[in-house]
């Protein structure tokens, strides 16, 4: 199965609504998660599921989608948030990830 | 509290070995899958590898099929992967995850970097 992700990088300003789309070269049920990842440190689970936010999450993350087609929804986007973004399927092995979108500042 | 404790990367040349270990407490390492990710600096991540709960369900990158292979001790709470035939490639910092609600990966270890060259 493989993954998609676009745009593959992205320009915002704090407190702009940012929308990651993940797509799956085939169905794979709710079976996604998505990450950050800030440069030099290990990636931090933010969804799961496709929907639910990982304990400790902040609530302007959120996750939706299903089968082929999901996203990732920042709603305010804070200098914190600023990392790449990676989707990874879990529906079968192997568990692939998506090439990353890198969200950077305007 | 969690931790996850790579260890074992260092500088092989083509076609060597080398076996990763990752240590883990503060949680019932027993209960939970576990994986192995890698990362070449600047790049994306690749999944390489997991292993179930109990040891009895393996599975692989393509990219390392037959060459690598994952396993666990339980006893104590040490993940394993051992990779033979090694090639450049294969370079890369290397995480150990553990996976929870299924195969997601909710604590990372900080990597142990695989340098493959001659």
């Amino acid at each position: 199965i493989q993954l998609t992700q676009s745009p593959s990088s992205l320009s915002a300003s704090v407190g702009d609504r940012v929308t990651i789309t993940c797509r799956a070269s085939q169905g794979i049920n709710s079976y996604l998660g998505w990450y950050q990842q800030k440069p030099g440190k290990a990636p931090n689970l933010l969804i799961y599921a496709a929907s639910t936010l990982q304990s400790g999450v902040p609530s302007r993350f959120s996750g939706s989608g299903s089968g082929t087609e999901f996203t990732l929804t920042i709603s305010s986007l804070q200098p914190e948030d600023f990392a790449t973004y990676y989707c990874q399927q879990f529906n079968s092995y192997p568990h692939t990830f998506g090439p990353g979108t890198k969200v950077d500042v305007k | 509290e969690v931790q996850l404790v790579e260890s074992g990367g260092g500088v092989v040349r083509p076609g060597g070995s080398l076996r990763l270990s990752c240590a883990a407490s503060g949680f019932a390492f027993d209960r939970y899958g576990m994986s192995w990710v890698r990362q070449v600096p600047g790049k994306g991540l690749e999944w390489v590898s997991a292993i179930n709960w109990h040891g009895g369900s393996t599975g692989y990158a393509d990219s390392v099929k037959g060459r690598f292979t994952i396993s666990r001790d339980d006893a104590k709470s040490s993940l394993y992967l051992l990779m033979n035939s090694l090639r450049a490639e294969d370079t890369a910092l290397y995480y150990c995850a553990r996976g929870n609600n299924g195969w997601y990966n909710d604590y990372w270890g900080q990597g142990t970097l695989v340098t493959v060259s001659s």
